[in-house]
């Protein structure tokens, strides 16, 4: 496996499940993503972690909550979901990390999990 | 007014023409100016990035930025049908340890017809 990799790639659930998103990549970078990229609408940061540890989170909704247990994996979990919620949601890595770092932040992504809340 | 403004199409070219694909924003802070290609059920993938103003030329794309209007161009020679995707904008400035600002416009959809 190479890149970045999401799964699952399709999701569908109901409000009150409770379900998570995965992601590994395979490129020895410091830092991890998650981005929520909806229709007509620029991609949105949702959290970061550099070095795993959780360095930026845009006030999201805590019905979302993300875990990175190591430089490699990263988790998004999900419970008691709202439909507007549905979304594609993307993980991307970069070689850097924004503490130490002020060059081009170049972030490789994954295909991404549709998520779909009924 | 948003940051990063970016007209999201669709847009629909002949194979051949030459395509411009803009955006403008207002952050004088941003320093790396980038094009992300997305084909249909994949993630954004880098297709090039600038520093500064100027052009930068990779194959048939060219990335250009004026600064002192805050614009940005990609242009494609040559179209061909597999060109056909979403090219998002994406702007960066560093403003001090642990602090992102990469800013993503809303992507122009682009179609080249056979």
């Amino acid at each position: 496996e190479t890149g970045v990799t999401q799964t699952p790639r399709h999701l569908v659930m109901g409000m009150t499940n409770k379900k998570s998103l995965k992601c590994e990549q395979h490129l020895g970078h410091n830092a991890m993503y998650w981005y929520k990229q909806s229709a007509k609408k620029p991609l949105e940061l949702m959290f970061v972690y550099s070095l795993e540890e959780r360095v930026e989170n845009n006030s999201v909704p805590s019905r979302f909550s993300p875990e990175c247990p190591n430089s490699s994996h990263l988790f998004l979990h999900l419970h008691t979901l709202q439909p507007e919620d549905s979304a594609l949601y993307l993980c991307a890595s970069s070689p850097h990390e924004r503490v130490t770092y002020s060059g081009a932040n170049v972030l490789t992504f994954g295909a991404g999990s549709r998520l779909t809340v009924l | 007014q948003k940051e990063v403004e970016q007209d999201p199409g669709p847009l629909s070219v002949p194979e051949g023409a030459i395509v411009s694909l803009n955006c403008t924003y207002s952050n004088s802070a941003f320093q790396y100016f980038m094009w992300y290609r997305q084909y249909s059920r994949k993630g954004p993938e880098l297709l090039m990035y600038t520093y500064s103003s100027g052009n930068k030329e990779d194959g048939r794309f060219t990335a250009q930025v004026d600064k002192s209007s805050k614009y940005i161009s990609l242009f494609i020679r040559d179209s061909q049908p597999s060109d056909s995707a979403t090219y998002l904008c994406a702007m960066d400035a560093y403003s001090g340890a642990g602090s992102y600002q990469l800013t993503f416009g809303k992507g122009t959809k682009l179609s080249v017809i056979p």
